[in-house]
């Protein structure tokens, strides 16, 4: 299975802030990347996939990038509603995999 | 509106059976890929199956054997039958659409999760 490498797994930071989070994949996936957002008790929401495309009604402070086998989350200014646990998901494999998860506290 | 309603959960002893339901309504489950993610207690997201909308059907290792996906197209409902469960089989159950765009596969709605619970 291709293995999801995601850093940091907790980070505290402040409103306004600017945020990255960092996945890298065992191999290759191409822009097979998604990125998930996921709130206590809730569902996770699709934020960006393929690697840089933003879903429908995601605020624009959210953006992706790979560089290789390493893909970015970037929040430019963070908000009250972003405090949550961030997910990326490889869809390169059948058997797609998710990263163990960053949770963004506050500071 | 794309809604995904998941039931079925429960409590069940080691060795038991259950089976999971995912009513869609706004789409047509057979026209479209559906999947199955688990979430174990205060841990990450994992898959568990998928199937096709030709009917093809794969999943995890963890769950290979013991678990079948299934539809009913009259009902526009997804089902997961899990049979000989396990303690580490405990999770929130999430069933989701599998989309295809710009060449790449994403979940782009899920339904709201059912708890199965594996213990004596």
């Amino acid at each position: 299975d291709i293995q999801m490498t995601q850093s940091p797994s907790s980070l505290s930071a402040s409103v306004g802030d600017r945020v990255t989070i960092t996945c890298r994949a065992s191999q290759s996936i191409s822009s097979n990347l998604n990125w998930y957002q996921q709130k206590p008790g809730k569902a996770p929401k699709l934020l960006i996939y393929a690697a840089s495309r933003l879903q429908s009604g995601v605020p624009s402070r959210f953006s992706g990038s790979e560089s290789g086998t390493d893909f970015t989350l970037t929040i430019s200014s963070l908000q009250p509603e972003d405090f949550a646990t961030y997910y990326c998901q490889q869809s390169y494999s059948i058997s797609c995999t998710f990263g163990q998860g960053t949770r963004v506290e506050i500071k | 509106e794309v809604q995904l309603v998941e039931s079925g959960g429960g409590l069940v002893q080691p060795g038991g059976s259950l089976r999971l339901s995912c009513a869609a309504s706004g789409f047509t489950v057979s026209s479209n890929y559906l999947t199955w993610v688990r979430q174990a207690p205060g841990k990450g997201l994992e898959w568990v199956s998928v199937m096709y909308s030709g009917g093809s059907t794969y999943y995890a290792d963890s769950v290979k054997g013991r678990f079948t996906i299934s539809r009913d197209n009259s009902k526009n409902t997804l089902y997961l039958q899990m049979n000989t469960l396990r303690a580490e089989d405990t999770a929130v159950y999430y069933c989701s659409r599998l989309q295809y765009n710009y060449g790449m596969y994403y979940f782009d709605f899920w339904g709201q999760g059912t708890l199965v619970t594996v213990s004596s």
